[in-house]
């Protein structure tokens, strides 16, 4: 399976929004309803962001959403804050109990 | 609480194999999966295989058939990846995660994997 393509980057001032964006095949995020988003900080671990496309997990702010058009999902992020800078990878059910990450994007608040 | 406690880092030459432990506690083991990621040094994550809890049913990415193997312990809920024929391009942090269908809800602290001669 090919990496489901993201922006290398995108970038917002605090309390604007943000979208990133995660295009897939056909065989990839537009076929199932598994997709995911991670965020992760320089030299930590991964966190769950959004699961299956739009749920999220409790703790998360509902700042962060999650949406889906065709074979693209999207990670939207209002209100941003400094504490929001980070890498952010969506994740996608490939078929066959394989998945596929995007190649991630990184998220600058100026 | 749920946690994922891997083993610690290691230096392997080209050639020689690894494995990496997963320690899993806080929840039933069963009736998770769990998922191994991993991430070379200033790349992005890059998902390996998945192992089910439940019945030890595994998936490989096609990038590592054959070189990959995923196993559990189920008596101890530990969780075992093994890499074989390792090769400088397999320096990278590996990741447990447990899997809650489809998603990776905990993920294990990473343990990082150099190759080098």
């Amino acid at each position: 399976q090919s990496a489901l393509t993201q922006p290398r980057s995108v970038s917002g001032s605090p309390g604007q929004s943000v979208t990133i964006s995660c295009t897939g095949t056909s065989s990839d995020a537009s076929d199932y309803n598994y997709v995911s988003w991670y965020q992760q900080h320089p030299g930590e671990v991964p966190k769950l962001m959004i699961y299956d496309v739009t749920k999220r997990p409790s703790g998360v702010p509902d700042r962060f959403s999650g949406a889906m058009s065709d074979n693209t999902a999207f990670l939207a992020i209002s209100g941003l804050q400094a504490e929001d800078e980070a890498d952010y990878y969506c994740c996608s059910y490939a078929g066959r109990y394989t998945w596929v990450f995007g190649g991630g994007t990184k998220l600058t608040v100026l | 609480q749920v946690q994922l406690v891997q083993s610690g880092a290691e230096v392997k030459k080209p050639g020689a194999s690894v494995k990496v432990s997963c320690k899993a506690s806080g929840y039933t083991f069963k009736n998770y999966g769990i998922t191994w990621v991993r991430q070379a040094p200033g790349q992005g994550l890059e998902w390996m295989g998945w192992i089910s809890g439940y019945n030890g049913k595994t998936n490989y990415a096609q990038k590592f058939q054959g070189r990959v193997t995923v196993s559990t312990d189920r008596s101890t809920s530990t969780a075992y990846m093994e890499l074989r024929s390792l090769t400088s391009d397999d320096t990278a942090v590996y990741y447990c995660a447990r899997e809650d269908r489809m998603f990776a809800d905990y993920w294990g602290q990473g343990a990082l994997v150099t190759v080098s001669s």
